[in-house]
């Protein structure tokens, strides 16, 4: 069954840079795009980006943008979120995410438990 | 950016009862919406997509319509583990955006 392992949550402070970590199994990896997906404490879902299942596109909410960037490793079959310039609004819990279809890039369908990072001065 | 905006944020409803959530699209989005939900301290799992295609598993009292802007989210027949957050997602434009969710209490 798919299987999504988010790693890499910390405590940082602004301005600090991070790398998260998502191990998937269980699925052709490499013929899925894959999300990120954030959740402040206590508050909704909010998309954060996207990596084509090739890894050669990537999409990314207005408030990452130019921040955060997101790749992928098929052989590995890993996914990763650097983030960069952390910022205190960027407190949540991350989600990696499978997408739905196939070489595509729609809706999450199997999502991972998420890793939290704090960022506080 | 398309902005999706759900009501109500709050809706108490008494199990064996049907409940409706709203959501609406700020511009056309054809059937490219999906559905969650949320237990807290879970991760969201998808139950529709396609604005009313139940994804794998999802029991047949959930049902999707709408098109355009305006979609809903039916459950027909409350049962006590459907308490929880639900969450709209369209996926017709870059960026993919959520609604604010609708939680659905016991009444």
């Amino acid at each position: 069954q798919v299987q999504l392992v988010e790693s890499g949550g910390g405590v940082m402070q602004p301005g600090e840079s991070l790398e998260l970590s998502c191990a998937a199994s269980g699925f052709g990896f490499s013929t899925y795009g894959m999300h990120w997906v954030r959740q402040a404490p206590g508050k909704g879902l909010e998309w954060v980006a996207c990596v084509s299942y090739d890894g050669t596109k990537q999409h990314y909410a207005d408030s990452v943008q130019g921040r955060f960037t997101a790749s992928r490793d098929n052989f590995k079959k890993m996914l990763y979120l650097h983030m960069g310039s952390l910022r205190v609004e960027d407190t949540a819990f991350y989600f990696c995410a499978k997408d739905g279809p196939p070489y595509s890039g729609t809706y999450p369908d199997h999502w991972g438990h998420g890793t939290l990072v704090t960022v506080s001065s | 950016e398309t902005v999706m905006t759900q009501s109500p944020t709050t809706l108490s409803v008494s199990p064996g009862e049907r409940a409706t959530l709203s959501c609406r699209a700020s511009q056309t989005i054809s059937a490219k919406l999906a559905w969650y939900q949320q237990i807290p301290g879970q991760a969201p799992r998808l139950l529709m997509y396609g604005a009313s295609t139940r994804a794998t598993g999802i029991p047949a009292r959930f049902s999707g319509s709408g098109s355009g802007t305006e979609f809903t989210l039916t459950i027909s027949s409350l049962q006590p583990e459907d308490f929880a957050v639900y969450y709209c997602q369209q996926y017709d434009s870059w960026p993919i955006t959520f609604g604010q969710g609708t939680r659905l209490d016991i009444k």
